[in-house]
């Protein structure tokens, strides 16, 4: 149990169409970064949230966007989706303040595009 | 810039024997490292850290690791194999303290473990 939770589980969408992806970090985290895993492959850092900016982005297209809200809860958003999004999602939270803290993750979302 | 690579995309062991996963890095700044295991159709669990304290780090369910700056290695152990910890293991680096890049983690492609009875 590591007090990231992600929703939902489990989501099937169709090309073209938007989804969003909700988390919620552990308490008292300040920080929030999303990954991508494909089948088969190591997760692929997508983007940090820190105190509701954004941090630092990967190699993602910007059609992959996020928000993190007050509460340190965070959303990835992902636009005209496309069959190669088709992946498990994952939430990392940790506390910034101090390099080396814990990096905790969630269950994670499988997305599903057809 | 970081990388990771795992070598042995499948690692098979008899239970009770030693478990050795490879990873090295490539990384312009002190790294801090990490391992991480999954389980089918599950998220991470975090195993063990470095931190730049100790380079062997001990962590949970018997696994330990050992930074070596001039291999540029941290190898997974675990003296003996049981049946339970056949899952998937995955390296990551991230940059250590300076700027704001901690917690970017770079994962490696991962290393099946398979253990046989």
């Amino acid at each position: 149990e590591t007090g990231v939770t992600q929703s939902p589980t489990h989501l099937i969408k169709t090309r073209g169409q938007q989804v969003t992806l909700r988390c919620s970090s552990q308490s008292g985290h300040n920080t929030v970064s999303w990954y991508q895993q494909a089948l088969g492959q190591g997760p692929q850092f997508i983007f940090q949230y820190y105190r509701e900016e954004e941090n630092g982005r990967g190699n993602f297209p910007p059609r992959f966007s996020g928000l993190q809200f007050p509460n340190y809860s965070s959303e990835l958003n992902v636009n005209a989706l496309e069959l190669d999004d088709s992946a498990l999602y994952l939430c990392a939270s940790s506390l910034y303040a101090g390099s080396g803290n814990t990096i905790y993750f969630g269950e994670g979302s499988w997305l599903t595009v057809v | 810039a970081q990388s990771v690579t795992q070598l042995g995309s499948h690692v098979s062991v008899s239970e009770g024997a030693l478990v050795l996963l490879r990873c090295n890095y490539s990384s312009s700044v002190p790294p801090y490292l990490f391992w991480y295991v999954q389980y089918p159709n599950q998220g991470l669990q975090l195993l063990l850290k470095y931190t730049s304290a100790a380079t062997l780090v001990k962590g949970i369910n018997g696994f330990e690791a050992e930074f070596k700056k001039s291999e540029t290695s941290f190898h997974l152990t675990k003296p003996s194999a049981h049946m339970s910890d056949a899952a998937e293991y995955f390296c990551a680096v991230t940059p250590s303290a300076g700027g704001t890049s901690y917690g970017k983690l770079t994962f490696g492609q991962g290393t099946i473990l398979t253990v046989h009875p």
